[in-house]
């Protein structure tokens, strides 16, 4: 079964802590999303990656194909990036013609002043 | 830079009734999604389009249908609402399969 992991769900931390938030993933990938989601609702993808690391202001992505794991990190970290960060992959050879995206639960992260 | 627009953003319904969530994007995109959010569960493809004029059911189709009416607009039809399908709504979009997608700002349904 093609499935998606988040650790951890829920995530306080003060400001200017170094964040990190992880997503693991059953079989093999085309891609991973981190997406994030704001308290309003709506969603923002903030990486596309399917190797190695990028990075985007304060905040790096990471995968490790091999081991099926990717990260979120947040260097740091300030109160408005209070928000659900949800990881989504593109499995190799899913349903749906490749269009399907399998979202983890998200975790929720709040950065305390 | 508009986007990913979706309408409404909260709708009420009473069991029974229909109606239809519309959207709309501006990036000349190939593919748009329908997902739904329900607490505690990932989002859920419910339908998709990989270009103008195609559309296919994805995870959980029960209970809605769909138009691509042309390449800017995708829209999703609940011909009979259901309290099961009480739900946050996103629609979405991309240039093409396996690329960065971008998402509408969401749709709270109730159905009561």
């Amino acid at each position: 079964k093609n499935e998606v992991e988040q650790s951890p769900q829920n995530l306080t931390a003060q400001e200017g802590e170094f964040i990190t938030i992880n997503c693991s993933y059953s079989v093999g990938i085309s891609a991973l999303h981190w997406l994030q989601q704001h308290p309003g609702g709506g969603i923002v993808s903030l990486f596309m990656l399917s190797s190695g690391k990028k990075k985007h202001g304060r905040l790096i992505a990471t995968i490790n194909i091999q081991e099926k794991h990717s990260s979120l990190h947040i260097t740091a970290s300030h109160p408005r990036d209070s928000a659900v960060y949800i990881c989504a992959v593109r499995f190799r050879g899913n349903n749906f013609g490749n269009e399907k995206l399998t979202f983890g639960t998200g975790t929720r992260l709040t950065i305390i002043p | 830079n508009a986007g990913v627009t979706q309408t409404p953003k909260f709708q009420v319904l009473k069991t029974g009734q229909s109606m239809t969530l519309q959207c709309a994007q501006d990036m000349n995109h190939n593919s748009m999604y329908w997902y739904r959010q329900d607490p505690g569960m990932g989002l859920r493809l419910i339908y998709y389009s990989a270009s103008e004029g195609t559309t296919d059911k994805g995870e959980v189709p029960n209970g809605y249908n769909v138009s691509r009416l042309n390449k800017r607009e995708f829209s999703l039809r609940l011909e009979s609402a259901a309290p099961s399908q009480t739900s946050v709504y996103f629609c979405a979009s991309s240039a093409m399969r396996g690329t960065e997608a971008f998402f509408g700002q969401g749709t709270r349904l109730t159905v009561v």
